[in-house]
């Protein structure tokens, strides 16, 4: 199983760029990474997926690099509203949703 | 995009009544489903995979005849909890994921208290 490794918590003040990486050594060939972020009583949210190299959408960056052993998260200029536990889970491809353990997750604290 | 819809998101029941809790896929079908479980400030922790027409299959120390599944049809899975206890309250979430390399989506939970 492609256990996944976070930092526990994070600290950012408003408006700067977080960065959270995320380590999972034994990640498999058809296993894509995604992230999602959790407010209290919600469920997680989806954030961004990606496979390898840079995923971009309107709200993240996903930084792959090429043995795809770790992923960073990134959110740039963070608010008050971010705080909240962003979670990596690595899921497999089409032949299965298999894999899907969550690690502790990153508490992410925006600071005014 | 895909929408993952769980009812009820919150439910108070006394201790050894069941409660019944629907996840429902909304503009995909499921042929998989699953369901976690929540504890305060602790990370998911998954309890048991649904698969449509077939049985659950439970993670382990998760028992089955405590907490039973069933996915009837394609958007339905079911989470009955039988003979709640006080231990049993916790946060409830179920996922599912739309064929091919799409990613897990959630539903909103369901906060489940036994009084």
């Amino acid at each position: 199983l492609a256990k996944t490794t976070q930092p526990i918590s994070m600290d950012s003040y408003e408006g700067q760029e977080v960065n959270i990486t995320c380590s999972h050594n034994n990640i498999a060939t058809n296993d894509y990474i995604t992230w999602y972020q959790q407010f209290p009583s919600q469920g997680p949210r989806f954030i961004i997926q990606g496979y390898k190299t840079k995923v971009t959408n309107e709200v993240a960056s996903l930084f792959i690099p090429a043995d795809r052993k770790s992923s960073t998260l990134s959110l740039p200029r963070v608010s008050l509203s971010d705080t909240a536990v962003y979670y990596c889970l690595v899921v497999g491809g089409q032949t299965g949703a298999n894999n899907l353990f969550f690690g502790t997750g990153t508490r992410l604290t925006v600071i005014p | 995009g895909a929408v993952v819809s769980q009812h009820p998101s919150r439910v108070i029941c006394k201790s050894g009544t069941s409660v019944k809790i629907e996840c429902r896929s909304l503009d995909f079908q499921a042929t998989t489903m699953f369901w976690y479980r929540q504890f305060p400030k602790k990370s998911l922790m998954l309890m048991a995979t649904s698969n449509e027409g077939s049985k659950a299959t439970y993670e382990q120390g998760v028992e089955k005849d405590k907490f039973l599944i069933n996915h009837a049809s394609l958007t339905l899975s079911t989470l009955t909890v039988t003979s709640a206890h006080p231990e049993d309250s916790s946060f409830y979430i179920c996922s599912a994921r739309d064929p091919g390399n799409s990613p897990l989506h959630f539903g909103n939970g369901t906060r489940l208290t036994v009084t």
